[in-house]
């Protein structure tokens, strides 16, 4: 079945380190890659995306890079700040005809100032 | 736009019991979804619907109904409450477009089953 792995389930970096999550996706037919910051009792938001046709995408201190053959992609957070504290998900998107979105099991990633 | 609305915010049942979750989007997407978030983990989806009249089973479907008679709105029926169901259920609506595509979350339903 479709299985995306989410590592590290925690992260903790010093304020202005850089903060990279990882993940893994099972099914090949996968086509678009969201990541949600989600804070302490709120939606999750989506934060950055990427199409399988693209290999990175950046926005500002966020980066998001993919390997298709390798089915895996990460999220690149540089300068972090505090406000960067939250759990992070990633996603991915099954098929094109149909809204399958998988998650992964999620980041909580912690900036010390 | 209200964007995607979820009733109630907070839901005690007993055992047994069972409800409505109501979600409803005002942006004309084509797509919802339910998904369900334990403490600690990430969001498992139950159900999922790619436009009126049509639904499918996510990866947690067991003990939950939905239908898609509008394409506004999405309810999730759970049949009989158990414990295991306690958690926090998200609805969320998505688009694509040219290639475009993006989803939206309610603000989520805390339920708690006794």
């Amino acid at each position: 079945g479709e299985n995306v792995e989410q590592h590290p389930s925690t992260l903790s970096v010093q304020e202005g380190d850089s903060a990279v999550i990882k993940c893994t996706y099972s099914d090949s037919a996968s086509n678009y890659f969201p990541w949600y910051k989600q804070e302490l009792g709120k939606r999750p938001q989506l934060i950055i995306d990427i199409r399988s046709n693209v290999g990175e995408k950046k926005d500002q201190r966020i980066a998001v890079t993919l390997n298709k053959t390798a089915k895996h992609f990460s999220l690149h957070i540089t300068e972090t700040q505090p406000e960067d504290s939250a759990v992070y998900f990633c996603a991915a998107r099954l098929g094109t005809s149909y809204d399958k979105v998988i998650f992964g099991p999620g980041t909580s990633l912690s900036v010390i100032p | 736009n209200a964007g995607v609305t979820q009733t109630p915010k907070f839901q005690v049942l007993k055992t047994g019991q069972s409800m409505t979750l109501q979600c409803a989007q005002d942006m004309n997407h084509e797509y919802m979804s339910w998904y369900r978030q334990d403490p600690g983990m990430g969001l498992r989806l139950i159900h999922y619907s790619v436009g009126a009249g049509i639904t499918d089973q996510g990866e947690v479907p067991n003990g939950y109904n939905v239908s898609r008679s509008t394409t506004e709105d999405f309810p999730l029926r759970l049949l009989s409450a158990a414990p295991s169901q306690t958690s926090v259920y998200f609805c969320a609506s998505s688009y694509t477009s040219g290639g475009l595509y993006e989803q939206y979350f309610g603000p989520g339903t805390r339920l708690t089953v006794t």
